[in-house]
This record gives structure tokens, C-alpha cells and sequence, in this order.
């Protein structure tokens, strides 16, 4: 059974970067067949895909974001990273971190979500 | 605004069926063939109920079927209960650079 697990702070300042760690546990992140992604959800709002890495090699991340946002990927340790440059208070989310199945189209195992509340 | 458009909410009553549709409003989402739908109930991570349109997960009730007509797609839960009580997103990948959209949700309430 595969497990996605997220890290790191619940507090960061305006400006500052938001750093994430997602640990996969039940499988390899370096099995083909699969996108390594973060989605984001506001408080009481819907679900934004934020991006993906494919085999730390093709990274895709949505436009929205500005550039501000790097998705690296770690075989030794089996996880995978956010960053996301330059926070603001609308920033302030839950972070998910989820398996994206290409064959399904679906995203189809999800870590628990973490709070990260941006403001000084 | 989303490329996804959902009702804000729906409700029913235990045993009785109802259907979330998803309409998308632009060309974006291609063939509209990777639609996906999720259940997220409060406080808890979204599930995968239905992938591909209309394929169903191991382990999720048969109570969940998902179809697609144009660009709408639905999701059909049949026999409803009490536990079904949670958000629904519907989400399909994209031939833009936003690669996976999301619909804004929809609460269902068990009566």
C-alpha cells in the first residue's frame, strides 16, 4: 500500500520561501507510470494543482503560479519537494502531496495534507 | 473561474439516487476523457471515487458510477447514506499548460 506523507514548516513570513518534503513509503517514486504532485487547497475553498515531476527529469507546473514554484525529486531518500518562492498571505493553504496515475488520469493516493499559514 | 463548472450543492435523502455534473466550459479539457472524481469529506484528504470517466477504484461501493455526455460529465450515487455526506470535485487533465483542473466542488447533504 502505497503512503505519501508530508513535512516541513507550518509558519513561514511574508517573502520567504515555503520548503515541503513528501516521504513515499509502500513503492518506489522511480517506478514509471506516475507523476509526483502537490495540489493546494485555500481554507474552505476547492482543490489547485500546483505541479508535477516526472522522474526528475519533466516538471510541469501551473502557469498561475509565476515561476515562483520548483518540484525536485530525491531517489536515495524516496521523497519529493515543494518550493514555492516569495509567499504571501494567499498562500496560506493546505498542501497536499498525491500520486498522479497516467494511466488513470486520476491522482490516486494522497498524503494527509499540511497546514502551512503564511504571515508574520 | 474554474475550466470546471459544479453546483455549489446538492442534497438527498437516504436511499434515494442524485447526480453531480460537471460541465466544461471551454475546449481546454480536450476530449473531456480523463475526468476523475473525488469525495472529500471534513478535515480529511480527497479520495478517488471514479477515474476515466466511469471506472471505479478496487474498493469503491458500486453505489458510485460516473458518466459523460458532450461536456458534461456526472457522477451518480445511487442509494445514498449517511456517510456519503461529504465534497465532491470532479477534475480532468488538460491540453493546456494548466495540466489538471479542478471543478470549484459540491456539497452533498444526506437529508
Amino acid at each position: 500500500q502505497v503512503q505519501l506523507q508530508e513535512s516541513g514548516p507550518g509558519l513561514v513570513k511574508p517573502s520567504q520561501t515555503l520548503s515541503l518534503t513528501c516521504t513515499v513509503s509502500g513503492g518506489s517514486i522511480n517506478s514509471g507510470g506516475y507523476y509526483w504532485s502537490w495540489i493546494r487547497q485555500h481554507p474552505g475553498e476547492g482543490l489547485e494543482w500546483i505541479g508535477f515531476i516526472y522522474y526528475s527529469v519533466s516538471t510541469y507546473y501551473n502557469p498561475s503560479l509565476k515561476g515562483l514554484v520548483t518540484i525536485s525529486l530525491d531517489t536515495s531518500t524516496n521523497q519529493f519537494s515543494l518550493n514555492l518562492g516569495s509567499v504571501t498571505a494567499a498562500d496560506t493553504a493546505i498542501y497536499y502531496c498525491a500520486r498522479y496515475a497516467m494511466a488513470q488520469g486520476s491522482f490516486d493516493y494522497w498524503g494527509q495534507g499540511t497546514l502551512v499559514t503564511v504571515s508574520s | 473561474q474554474s475550466a470546471l463548472t459544479q453546483p455549489a450543492s446538492v442534497s438527498g435523502s437516504p436511499g434515494q439516487s442524485i447526480t453531480i455534473p460537471c460541465t466544461a466550459i471551454s475546449s481546454d479539457v480536450g476530449g473531456f476523457n480523463y475526468v476523475s472524481w473525488y469525495q472529500q469529506h471534513p478535515g480529511k484528504a480527497p479520495k478517488v471515487m471514479i477515474y476515466d470517466v466511469s471506472n471505479r477504484p478496487s474498493g469503491v461501493s458500486d453505489r458510485f458510477s460516473g458518466s459523460k455526455s458532450g461536456n458534461t460529465a456526472s457522477l451518480t450515487i445511487s442509494g445514498l447514506q449517511a456517510e456519503d455526506e461529504a465534497e465532491y470535485f470532479c477534475s480532468s487533465y488538460t491540453n493546456t499548460n494548466t495540466l489538471v483542473v479542478f471543478g470549484g466542488g459540491t456539497k452533498l447533504t444526506v437529508l
